[in-house]
Protein backbone atom coordinates (compact mmCIF):
# COMPACT_ATOMS: atom_id res chain seq x y z
CA UNK A 1 0.00 0.00 0.00
CA UNK A 2 0.89 3.15 -0.86
CA UNK A 3 1.52 6.10 1.47
CA UNK A 4 -0.20 8.40 -0.41
CA UNK A 5 -3.00 7.56 -3.16
CA UNK A 6 -4.82 10.15 -5.62
CA UNK A 7 -7.22 9.48 -8.65
CA UNK A 8 -4.76 9.91 -11.38
CA UNK A 9 -7.43 11.34 -13.20
CA UNK A 10 -7.54 12.96 -16.02
CA UNK A 11 -10.32 15.27 -14.66
CA UNK A 12 -12.30 17.82 -16.73
CA UNK A 13 -14.31 20.80 -15.33
CA UNK A 14 -15.87 23.62 -17.49
CA UNK A 15 -14.54 27.36 -16.33
CA UNK A 16 -16.44 28.27 -13.69
CA UNK A 17 -17.30 25.00 -11.89
CA UNK A 18 -15.97 23.73 -8.72
CA UNK A 19 -13.24 21.19 -9.12
CA UNK A 20 -12.94 18.44 -6.29
CA UNK A 21 -9.42 16.36 -5.61
CA UNK A 22 -9.05 13.99 -3.41
CA UNK A 23 -6.27 11.96 -1.31
CA UNK A 24 -5.90 9.35 1.48
CA UNK A 25 -3.01 8.62 3.25
CA UNK A 26 -2.08 5.38 5.27
CA UNK A 27 -0.22 6.58 8.21
CA UNK A 28 -2.74 7.94 10.68
CA UNK A 29 0.20 9.50 12.79
CA UNK A 30 0.70 12.05 9.98
CA UNK A 31 0.22 16.04 11.28
CA UNK A 32 1.16 17.85 8.41
CA UNK A 33 -0.66 17.94 5.17
CA UNK A 34 -0.08 19.96 1.75
CA UNK A 35 -1.32 20.47 -1.64
CA UNK A 36 1.14 21.26 -4.52
CA UNK A 37 0.13 22.76 -8.18
CA UNK A 38 2.55 21.76 -10.88
CA UNK A 39 2.16 22.59 -14.52
CA UNK A 40 3.96 20.17 -17.29
CA UNK A 41 7.50 20.47 -17.07
CA UNK A 42 8.20 22.60 -13.65
CA UNK A 43 8.69 21.79 -10.06
CA UNK A 44 5.58 21.77 -7.91
CA UNK A 45 4.33 24.70 -6.38
CA UNK A 46 3.08 25.12 -2.82
CA UNK A 47 -0.47 25.97 -2.55
CA UNK A 48 -2.08 25.38 0.21
CA UNK A 49 -0.95 23.10 3.65
CA UNK A 50 -4.01 21.95 6.75
CA UNK A 51 -2.52 20.52 9.77
CA UNK A 52 -6.06 20.37 11.85
CA UNK A 53 -9.32 18.66 11.17
CA UNK A 54 -11.80 20.70 9.32
CA UNK A 55 -11.84 23.27 6.38
CA UNK A 56 -9.36 25.86 5.80
CA UNK A 57 -10.24 28.76 2.94
CA UNK A 58 -7.67 30.84 0.59
CA UNK A 59 -9.08 32.50 -1.74
CA UNK A 60 -10.34 30.38 -4.41
CA UNK A 61 -8.81 27.06 -2.99
CA UNK A 62 -10.29 24.78 0.05
CA UNK A 63 -8.63 22.38 1.69
CA UNK A 64 -10.50 19.42 4.16
CA UNK A 65 -8.78 17.30 6.48
CA UNK A 66 -10.74 14.28 8.29
CA UNK A 67 -8.28 12.73 9.78
CA UNK A 68 -10.33 10.23 11.40
CA UNK A 69 -10.80 8.72 7.59
CA UNK A 70 -7.36 9.45 6.95
CA UNK A 71 -8.53 11.81 3.59
CA UNK A 72 -7.70 15.05 2.25
CA UNK A 73 -9.06 17.13 -0.47
CA UNK A 74 -8.52 20.09 -2.25
CA UNK A 75 -11.88 22.19 -3.56
CA UNK A 76 -11.02 25.07 -6.38
CA UNK A 77 -13.91 27.03 -7.01
CA UNK A 78 -13.92 29.14 -9.89
CA UNK A 79 -11.86 26.92 -11.79
CA UNK A 80 -10.20 29.11 -14.56
CA UNK A 81 -7.80 27.24 -17.37
CA UNK A 82 -5.29 28.35 -15.44
CA UNK A 83 -5.69 25.83 -13.14
CA UNK A 84 -4.85 23.23 -15.45
CA UNK A 85 -1.87 20.98 -13.96
CA UNK A 86 -1.14 18.52 -11.88
CA UNK A 87 -2.00 18.75 -8.60
CA UNK A 88 0.27 16.43 -5.77
CA UNK A 89 -1.15 15.98 -2.41
CA UNK A 90 1.88 15.46 0.37
CA UNK A 91 1.85 13.97 3.87
CA UNK A 92 4.49 14.21 6.80
CA UNK A 93 4.69 10.84 7.53
CA UNK A 94 5.46 10.37 11.53
CA UNK A 95 9.19 9.64 10.81
CA UNK A 96 8.97 13.36 8.76
CA UNK A 97 9.56 11.97 5.92
CA UNK A 98 7.62 13.79 2.54
CA UNK A 99 5.58 11.60 0.83
CA UNK A 100 3.70 12.51 -2.18
CA UNK A 101 0.76 10.85 -4.10
CA UNK A 102 1.44 10.46 -8.09
CA UNK A 103 -1.26 13.77 -8.63
CA UNK A 104 -4.12 14.13 -10.38
CA UNK A 105 -4.35 15.69 -13.74
CA UNK A 106 -6.97 18.42 -13.78
CA UNK A 107 -7.81 20.20 -17.40
CA UNK A 108 -10.31 23.27 -16.47
CA UNK A 109 -12.04 23.24 -20.42
CA UNK A 110 -12.82 27.15 -21.55
CA UNK B 1 10.80 31.71 -8.25
CA UNK B 2 11.19 30.08 -4.41
CA UNK B 3 14.55 31.31 -3.37
CA UNK B 4 15.60 27.55 -4.16
CA UNK B 5 17.76 27.11 -7.06
CA UNK B 6 19.20 24.31 -8.81
CA UNK B 7 22.28 23.69 -11.20
CA UNK B 8 22.48 22.67 -14.10
CA UNK B 9 19.20 22.70 -15.15
CA UNK B 10 19.45 20.07 -17.61
CA UNK B 11 22.37 17.33 -17.95
CA UNK B 12 23.01 14.47 -20.62
CA UNK B 13 25.44 12.02 -20.06
CA UNK B 14 26.13 8.89 -21.15
CA UNK B 15 25.53 5.40 -19.40
CA UNK B 16 28.16 5.15 -16.57
CA UNK B 17 29.13 8.35 -16.31
CA UNK B 18 29.60 10.20 -12.58
CA UNK B 19 27.59 13.69 -12.74
CA UNK B 20 27.17 16.20 -9.99
CA UNK B 21 24.18 18.19 -9.57
CA UNK B 22 23.97 21.44 -6.89
CA UNK B 23 21.35 23.00 -4.46
CA UNK B 24 21.19 26.78 -3.29
CA UNK B 25 18.78 26.87 -0.90
CA UNK B 26 16.40 29.76 0.96
CA UNK B 27 19.46 30.95 2.96
CA UNK B 28 17.29 31.22 6.23
CA UNK B 29 15.87 26.99 5.78
CA UNK B 30 18.05 24.47 7.61
CA UNK B 31 16.08 21.49 6.02
CA UNK B 32 17.35 20.61 2.83
CA UNK B 33 15.63 17.49 0.58
CA UNK B 34 16.49 15.82 -2.40
CA UNK B 35 13.67 14.16 -4.94
CA UNK B 36 13.52 11.99 -7.85
CA UNK B 37 10.29 12.26 -10.18
CA UNK B 38 10.30 10.55 -13.43
CA UNK B 39 7.15 11.31 -15.80
CA UNK B 40 3.45 10.89 -14.54
CA UNK B 41 4.83 10.11 -11.03
CA UNK B 42 4.70 12.39 -7.87
CA UNK B 43 8.29 13.53 -6.23
CA UNK B 44 9.96 10.52 -4.60
CA UNK B 45 12.17 11.02 -1.62
CA UNK B 46 15.48 10.91 -1.13
CA UNK B 47 17.39 12.17 1.25
CA UNK B 48 17.26 15.44 3.71
CA UNK B 49 20.00 17.32 5.71
CA UNK B 50 19.09 19.04 9.08
CA UNK B 51 21.93 21.78 8.76
CA UNK B 52 24.82 19.74 7.86
CA UNK B 53 23.98 16.33 8.74
CA UNK B 54 22.01 13.73 6.47
CA UNK B 55 19.34 12.46 8.90
CA UNK B 56 17.57 9.96 6.57
CA UNK B 57 18.43 8.54 3.24
CA UNK B 58 15.75 6.18 1.37
CA UNK B 59 15.94 2.94 1.70
CA UNK B 60 15.03 2.56 -2.27
CA UNK B 61 18.43 4.74 -2.54
CA UNK B 62 21.12 2.59 -4.81
CA UNK B 63 24.66 3.09 -2.81
CA UNK B 64 25.61 4.94 -6.29
CA UNK B 65 23.82 7.97 -5.14
CA UNK B 66 25.56 9.85 -2.21
CA UNK B 67 24.70 13.71 -1.11
CA UNK B 68 26.31 16.21 0.87
CA UNK B 69 25.97 19.58 2.36
CA UNK B 70 29.24 20.21 3.92
CA UNK B 71 28.66 23.67 5.56
CA UNK B 72 25.08 23.42 6.19
CA UNK B 73 24.30 25.89 3.18
CA UNK B 74 24.45 24.46 -0.23
CA UNK B 75 24.06 20.88 -1.05
CA UNK B 76 25.39 18.53 -3.64
CA UNK B 77 23.60 14.71 -5.21
CA UNK B 78 26.20 12.82 -7.05
CA UNK B 79 25.45 9.63 -9.07
CA UNK B 80 28.14 7.30 -9.67
CA UNK B 81 27.92 5.08 -12.68
CA UNK B 82 25.01 6.57 -14.02
CA UNK B 83 22.23 4.15 -15.61
CA UNK B 84 19.76 5.09 -17.96
CA UNK B 85 17.00 4.08 -14.83
CA UNK B 86 18.69 6.95 -13.49
CA UNK B 87 17.11 9.26 -16.16
CA UNK B 88 14.64 11.66 -13.78
CA UNK B 89 13.86 15.26 -12.68
CA UNK B 90 15.98 15.40 -9.70
CA UNK B 91 14.42 18.01 -7.38
CA UNK B 92 15.85 19.77 -4.37
CA UNK B 93 13.58 21.69 -1.80
CA UNK B 94 13.87 23.40 1.49
CA UNK B 95 12.25 24.14 4.60
CA UNK B 96 12.96 25.96 7.88
CA UNK B 97 12.73 22.90 10.00
CA UNK B 98 12.87 20.76 12.00
CA UNK B 99 9.17 21.13 13.03
CA UNK B 100 6.94 18.63 11.20
CA UNK B 101 4.49 21.91 10.27
CA UNK B 102 7.52 24.00 7.93
CA UNK B 103 6.25 23.82 4.46
CA UNK B 104 8.89 23.06 1.29
CA UNK B 105 9.43 25.03 -1.21
CA UNK B 106 10.98 23.61 -3.99
CA UNK B 107 13.62 24.47 -6.97
CA UNK B 108 13.17 24.20 -10.64
CA UNK B 109 14.62 21.12 -10.74
CA UNK B 110 17.72 19.37 -12.97
CA UNK B 111 16.69 17.02 -15.30
CA UNK B 112 19.16 14.15 -16.20
CA UNK B 113 19.45 12.17 -19.34
CA UNK B 114 21.44 9.37 -19.67
CA UNK B 115 21.91 8.00 -22.91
Amino acid sequence: QKEVEQNSGPLSVPEGAIASLNCTYSDRGSQSFFWYRQYSGKSPELIMFIYSNGDKEDGRFTAQLNKASQYVSLLIRDSQPSDSATYLCAVIGTGNQFYFGTGTSLTVIP
Amino acid sequence: DTGVSQDPRHKITKRGQNVTFRCDPISEHNRLYWYRQTLGQGPEFLTYFQNEAQLEKSRLLSDRFSAERPKGSFSTLEIQRTEQGDSAMYLCASSLGPSSYNEQFFGPGTRLTVL
